[in-house]
């Protein structure tokens, strides 16, 4: 089925580790996001992209890494993972007018 | 900067209630606004999309409405039913910028 698909769906990894949470789109949309939810924050942008090899910085980067290599695929790395990264991360493409999500994935760092 | 508000933050009404969801935001210059619906760990579903030339958008039992000029937005939920328990978020769009999110309203319809 086309649309977005989130891997992992659930990651428990240790503070320090290199983590990469993966996003895939099967619309072409060239605009993609990575957010995070948290209790008492809502939703955060972290990073988002325009097109293959643009990116830029949302609301909470620090500590986060993105590339776009393709265009139906938005990596989120966090280099050195921090227990204040545990949270809720999803993606989400948009289209000419539309925003669409995708499932989530919920990390725990230990 | 863009802000937007949702008020209230929780509400909780009787089953076949009609309601109303409220969304305010201080800059007036959108290009368009949705809505979408989160249920408890899941991810976001677009409910409605409203883009600045229009008033309203309609699917079923929901209506947004849009008053861009006092910079407001209603989601209007008939006859409410226990599955329409979940959290509602309003975000909106100014040209190529990213959305711009509202911290939601979680409803609980009771049967």
């Amino acid at each position: 089925d086309a649309g977005i698909t989130q891997s992992p769906r659930y990651k428990i990894t240790e503070t320090g580790r290199q983590v990469t949470l993966m996003c895939h789109q099967t619309w072409s949309h060239s605009y993609m996001f990575w957010y995070r939810q948290d209790l008492g924050h809502g939703l955060r942008l972290i990073y988002y992209s325009a097109a293959a090899d643009i990116t830029d910085k949302g609301e909470v980067p620090d500590g986060y890494v993105v590339s776009r290599s393709k265009t139906e695929n938005f990596p989120l790395t966090l280099e050195s993972a921090t227990r204040s990264q545990t949270s809720v991360y999803f993606c989400a493409t948009r289209g000419r007018y539309e925003q669409y999500f995708g499932p989530g994935t919920r990390l725990t760092v230990t | 900067k863009q802000e937007v508000t949702q008020i209230p933050a929780a509400l909780s009404v009787p089953e076949g209630e009609n309601l109303v969801l409220n969304c305010s935001f201080t800059d007036s210059a959108i290009y368009n606004l949705q809505w979408f619906r989160q249920d408890p760990g899941k991810g976001l579903t677009s409910l409605l999309l409203i883009q600045s030339s229009q008033r309203e958008q309609t699917s079923g039992r929901l209506n947004a409405s849009l008053d861009k000029s006092s910079g407001r937005s209603t989601l209007y939920i008939a006859a409410s039913q226990p599955g329409d328990s979940a959290t509602y978020l309003c975000a909106v769009r100014a040209g190529n910028t990213p959305l711009v999110f509202g911290k939601g309203t979680r409803l609980s319809v009771i049967a």
